[in-house]
């Protein structure tokens, strides 16, 4: 079945320190991929998705490829805030039985401190 | 601009207790979802409604129940609360699939269970 792996945190980063969350995907079909952002006490708020193969997903700086022949969706960011600290979660989306099955990795809690 | 509304946002339970949690969304979309989030586990689907009038098991249905009561309300029924339901739970909802295909779900801000 399908599945999402992403680095383990927590991730802790100097405010304007460059940051990359690994997030690697099995799926048997032509998923569509997505990052959401968790902030504490809140749900989850789609940051970015890319569709089919070679997208580029951007928003608020953060920028992320789909790349097929490595199965990959790592997320990027240049300079990061301390705004930003939040938990961010990759997930696959695919048909299944008629419905949109996402399938979400576990969570990668980021910290930036000032 | 609600998106997607929850109701409660926290309540404790006794063992063997029923109670519903109550999501609304007024995005006009056809499919709800319900998630259950557990810390290192990422979200896990409970039970879905691709489309006003069908509801669907999920990865972790055991224990629970829904009713989709129109195209805004799905709602998420424990019948017997047991400990193991402890955790924090997300309704969803989205475009259908035929809607040009995947679009992303919205979130609600979560019900924190307890459960003594």
């Amino acid at each position: 079945g399908d599945s999402v792996t992403q680095m383990e945190g927590p991730v802790t980063l100097s405010e304007e320190a460059f940051l990359t969350i690994n997030c690697t995907y099995t799926a048997t079909g032509y998923p569509s991929l997505f990052w959401y952002v968790q902030y504490p006490g809140e749900g989850l708020q789609l940051l970015l998705k890319a569709t089919k193969a070679d997208d580029k997903g951007s928003n608020k700086g953060f920028e992320a490829t789909y790349r097929k022949e490595t199965t990959s969706f790592h997320l990027e960011k240049g300079s990061v805030q301390v705004s930003d600290s939040a938990v961010y979660f990759c997930a696959l989306s695919d048909r299944e039985r008629g419905y949109q099955k996402v399938t979400f990795g576990t969570g990668t809690k980021l910290q930036v401190i000032p | 601009n609600a998106g997607v509304t929850q109701t409660p946002k926290f309540q404790v339970l006794k063992t063997g207790q029923s109670m519903t949690l109550q999501c609304a969304q007024d995005m006009n979309h056809n499919s709800m979802y319900w998630y259950r989030q557990d810390p290192g586990m990422g979200l896990r689907l409970i039970y879905y409604s691709a489309s006003e009038g069908t509801t669907d098991k999920g990865e972790v249905p055991n224990g629970y129940n829904v009713s989709r009561l129109n195209k805004r309300e799905f709602s998420l029924r424990l019948e017997s609360a047991a400990p193991s339901q402890t955790s924090v739970y997300f309704c969803a909802s989205s475009e259908a699939w035929d809607r040009g295909g995947n679009q992303p779900q919205h979130f609600g801000d979560g019900t924190r269970l307890s459960i003594l």
